[in-house]
């Protein structure tokens, strides 16, 4: 039982380049999440989903864009990086929230640090 | 809007003395409330969490956390801490009754803990 996985570790993007950020878990979680962690910042939710085919924006979405297709995945996708997207970015996921004391844990993968110059 | 306030950004400590990282929260509904901790280089791992019922919650590493619905506060401690509890902690809130499970984390306070 691998949890959340992320691809890649690290990445250095050129101002203008797109990407696409992987995520993938193992656990039949219905819910995922796409934060970013900038420092003294926290984390900041950027997309989330409840299910295959049902996506929507967090706090901070400008310049991303996700998609949903299986349960296991939910890529993030950086269009036109701009230096401001410079961060960490975690994916996690969760049962659903009536599933018991649970649903509510949501477990993180290991990050992808992305810096755009 | 909910919020969480991590007062401290970083606590400096000594080995085996205690520990104590202040959380609080904005919320006039009730709330579910976590702490996450964040090695060096690493993701979030769920140290403790209050849902329902005790209002002290025991968590992971021998932390401990009470929850103070008068004072909308859910404090981290610890009585004797190590070299290895040095990294980030998180507290989160998730708004009780919301369909989306969605966290709203603190800042972090970085536990810098000294030989």
């Amino acid at each position: 039982n691998a949890g959340v996985t992320q691809t890649p570790k690290f990445r250095i993007l050129k101002i203008g380049q797109s990407m696409t950020l992987q995520c993938t878990q193992d656990m039949n979680h219905n819910y995922m999440y796409w934060y970013r962690q900038d420092p003294g910042m926290g984390l900041k939710l950027i997309y989330y989903s409840v299910g295959a085919g049902i996506t929507d924006k967090g706090e901070v979405p400008n310049g991303y864009n996700v998609s949903r297709s299986t349960t296991e995945d939910f890529p993030l996708r950086l269009e036109l990086a701009a230096p401001s997207q410079t961060s960490v970015y975690f994916c996690a996921s969760s049962s659903w929230p009536g599933q018991g004391v649970s649903g509510y844990e949501q477990y993180f993968g290991p990050g992808t640090r992305l810096t755009v110059t | 809007a909910q919020s969480v306030t991590q007062l401290d950004s970083q606590v400096p400590v000594f080995e085996e003395a205690p520990v104590e990282l202040r959380c609080n929260y904005s919320s006039s509904v009730s709330v579910y409330l976590f702490w996450y901790v964040q090695y060096p280089n690493q993701g979030l791992q769920l140290l403790l969490k209050y849902l329902s019922g005790s209002t002290l919650v025991k968590g992971i590493n021998g932390f401990e956390a009470e929850f103070n619905k008068s004072q909308t506060s859910f404090h981290l401690r610890k009585p004797s801490v190590h070299i290895s509890d040095t990294a980030e902690y998180f507290c989160a809130v998730i708004v009780y009754g919301g369909a989306t499970n969605k966290l709203i984390f603190g800042t972090g306070t970085l536990l810098a803990v000294q030989p």
